[in-house]
């Protein structure tokens, strides 16, 4: 079975600093792995995927992530933080197989100015 | 990708009526859409697949009769909230398979508050 592990559930970053969100999975076979933000009362909103090719991905708004094979992650990251990040992050994972994605628990981000 | 709406954003109601969601695809024809429900500070946990044309497929624990589901065309897929309680009280998320990986695209939500 699918699993995602999004092992903080809080992320605090000063704005204009790196920041990570971490993520790591568990599927069979090739994974197919997406990064969403929901901001309040709000959809989710699309932000980055992994399907094949190059580890690294970039998205939206800046944010990139690193898809790692042996360790099974895919971190969220951005070189420099805003305060209009701060949000609730969500990493899914689908196998190749099938439609149905899987969340983590989600990760919020919170960026101080 | 897709664009998709929910109607209404939001709705409050009595304990025991009835309520009618809309998922809808603007942009194109979606023959599979999810529809999945999250408490506060909590992940999305899916409750049915909605197949156009055919019954609805739900997960394990989610009452059939409870959350009707009808994917009348590619376009629209209904989550009705049969004799709501407070406990039904969430924020409901559909969201329609496309695109060339099969992606998901979300609707904005509804919140769901029953008195």
């Amino acid at each position: 079975a699918q699993s995602v592990a999004q092992p903080e559930d809080q992320v605090n970053v000063a704005e204009g600093n790196p920041l990570t969100v971490k993520c790591t999975y568990s599927v069979s076979g090739n994974p197919y792995l997406f990064w969403y933000v929901q901001y309040p009362n709000r959809g989710l909103q699309f932000l980055l995927k992994y399907i094949t090719g190059d580890n690294l991905v970039k998205g939206s708004y800046g944010f990139e992530a690193e898809f790692n094979k042996s360790q099974t992650s895919f971190h969220l990251k951005k070189p420099s933080a805003l305060v209009s990040d701060s949000a609730l992050y969500f990493c899914a994972v689908r196998d190749g197989y099938g439609n149905k994605l899987v969340f983590g628990a989600g990760t919020i981000l919170r960026v101080k100015s | 990708g897709a664009v998709v709406s929910q109607h209404p954003s939001w709705v409050i109601c009595k304990s025991g009526t009835s309520v009618k969601i809309e998922c809808r695809s603007l942009d194109f024809q979606a023959t599979t859409m999810f529809w999945y429900r999250q408490f506060p500070k909590q992940s999305l946990m899916l409750m049915a697949t909605s197949n156009e044309g055919s019954k609805a497929t739900y997960e394990q624990g989610v009452e059939k009769d409870k959350f009707l589901i009808n994917h009348a065309s590619l376009t629209l897929s209904t989550l009705t909230v049969t004799s709501a309680h407070p406990e039904d009280s969430s924020f409901y998320i559909c969201s329609v398979v496309g695109g060339g990986y099969n992606e998901q695209f979300f609707g904005p939500g509804t919140r769901l508050t029953v008195l």
